[in-house]
């Protein structure tokens, strides 16, 4: 069974830096593209970057790019999102997801979310 | 940018059938994913490439894609069904995925 699990979501203040993991486990980690989609309180669901699987090819959300930062370790089967000018727009509930084979594959594995909160 | 366009709300009587549309240019020509998220939950897949049922989702759930509208349909629909529905494509031109804005499945 695929679980992911997210870590380091919490409290900033606007400016401020955050990072992300996801732990997973229950499949060959460096096989699958990752991706982070976050959801704002009450709001649908917004896809904020991806990485590909052992190349480390990325692609980020306009919303994020230049501030938010994905990469990943194989050999720990870890996830990260270094966040970084953060927004009280980036306040969400932020979820790990695997990527199913190619740019058109379907997010089959979630995480549980970690909420980032950012507020003076 | 590639926008999918949801109802953002339908509704349906127990034992009914549901049908939730995603609309975007041509998505006729994309591969469509459709999620279900219920409250407090993180999303699952219920629906990929078009038309395609994960294990463990019911045949109840059907989805097709052609022209400009994808539609997710739920048969026989159980009060276990309510929740937010969610279809996502791929836009190749910009490189980025693309999820509509949802649709929240009322169960009367």
């Amino acid at each position: 069974e695929v679980q992911l699990l997210e870590s380091g979501g919490g409290l900033v203040q606007p400016g401020g830096s955050l990072r992300l993991s996801c732990a997973a486990s229950g499949l060959t980690f460096s096989s699958y593209a990752m991706s982070w989609v976050r959801q704002a309180p009450g709001k649908g669901l917004e896809w904020v970057l991806v990485i590909s699987g052992r190349e480390g090819g990325t692609s980020y959300a306009d919303s994020v790019k230049g501030r938010f930062t994905i990469s990943r370790d194989n050999s720990k089967n870890t996830l990260f999102l270094q966040m970084n000018s953060l927004r009280a727009e980036d306040t969400a509930v932020y979820y790990c997801a695997t990527r199913g084979a190619g740019n058109t594959g379907p997010f089959d594995n979630w995480g549980q979310g970690t909420l980032v909160t950012v507020s003076s | 940018s590639y926008v999918l366009t949801q109802p953002p709300s339908v509704s349906v009587a127990p034992g009914k059938t549901a049908t939730i549309t995603c609309g975007g240019n041509t998505i006729g020509s994309k591969t469509v994913h459709w999620y279900q998220q219920k409250p407090g939950q993180a999303p699952v897949l219920v629906i990929y490439y078009d038309s395609d049922r994960p294990s463990g989702i019911p045949e109840r759930f059907s989805a097709s894609n052609s022209g400009n509208t994808a539609t997710l349909t739920i048969s026989r629909v159980e009060a276990g069904d309510e929740a937010d529905y969610y279809c996502q494509v791929w836009d190749s031109t910009s490189d980025h995925v693309v999820f509509g804005g949802g649709t929240k499945l009322t169960v009367l």
